[in-house]
């Protein structure tokens, strides 16, 4: 079975811009976690999302960071305008609905904003 | 500050000896898992512990849970050079979900 799948792995972006970052869960996982961690820091909870619907959003910054995930596809966490303190590694996670607990994490999108 | 803190913030051992992390934190818990990171890469789950245990083995790692003095510690026996990563604690909160809240971390480092 494929693990947590993120891409890209790097993404440069200019002050402005907009970053778009892709996750694909473990086949059979309904539940996604978006993550955020700064350098020499831990983790920090962004949102959790259930198939269509934002279960919990309350790390998410209120402007600019929106997270979806639709009946297909991958999750999407989607930064636009990008600043350089978006600069960040932004990992995803997914687990099954009977074991929430545990999380299977991805290895992260590297996003630098020159 | 943030719930979950673990200490110390980086730790450089001989392989062969066992290494001890510790971490604390700040609100009642249902459980407490340890990640591990290895540089520039995802987390990989170690273990979990529930509120109501005290104590928890998984090979070559032991983990402890004191509530009343909201600490955990992990302990690796006989480390090896590939324990080499940076260890996360995180706490949650609730039960059924995977909102966790993480500490800083320890880097370990383990010394062929």
């Amino acid at each position: 079975n494929a693990g947590v799948m993120q891409n890209p792995r790097h993404l440069v972006r200019r002050r402005g811009q907009e970053a778009r970052l892709r996750c694909s869960p473990v086949k059979g996982h309904s539940h996604v976690y978006w993550y955020r961690q700064l350098p020499e820091e831990g983790l920090k909870f962004m949102v959790y999302l259930q198939k269509e619907n934002i279960i919990d959003e309350s790390g998410m910054p209120k402007e600019r960071f929106s997270a979806e995930f639709p009946k297909e596809g991958p999750s999407i966490l989607r930064i636009q305008q990008v600043v350089r303190g978006d600069s960040a590694a932004y990992f995803c996670a997914s687990s099954r609905p009977d074991q929430n607990e545990k999380l299977f994490f991805g290895s992260g999108t590297q996003l630098s904003v020159l | 500050s943030q719930q979950g803190e673990e200490d110390p913030q980086a730790l450089s051992i001989q392989e062969g000896e066992n290494a001890t992390m510790n971490c604390s934190y700040k609100t009642s818990i249902n459980n407490l898992q340890w990640y591990r990171q290895n540089s520039g890469r995802g987390l990989v789950h170690l273990i979990l512990i529930r509120s109501n245990e005290r104590e928890k083995h998984s090979g070559r790692l032991r983990v402890t849970l004191d509530t009343s003095k909201k600490s955990s510690s992990l302990l690796i026996t006989a480390s090896r050079a590939a324990d080499t990563a940076s260890y996360f604690c995180a706490t949650v909160r609730s039960s059924n979900t995977g909102k966790l809240i993480f500490g800083q971390g320890t880097t370990l480092q383990v010394k062929p």
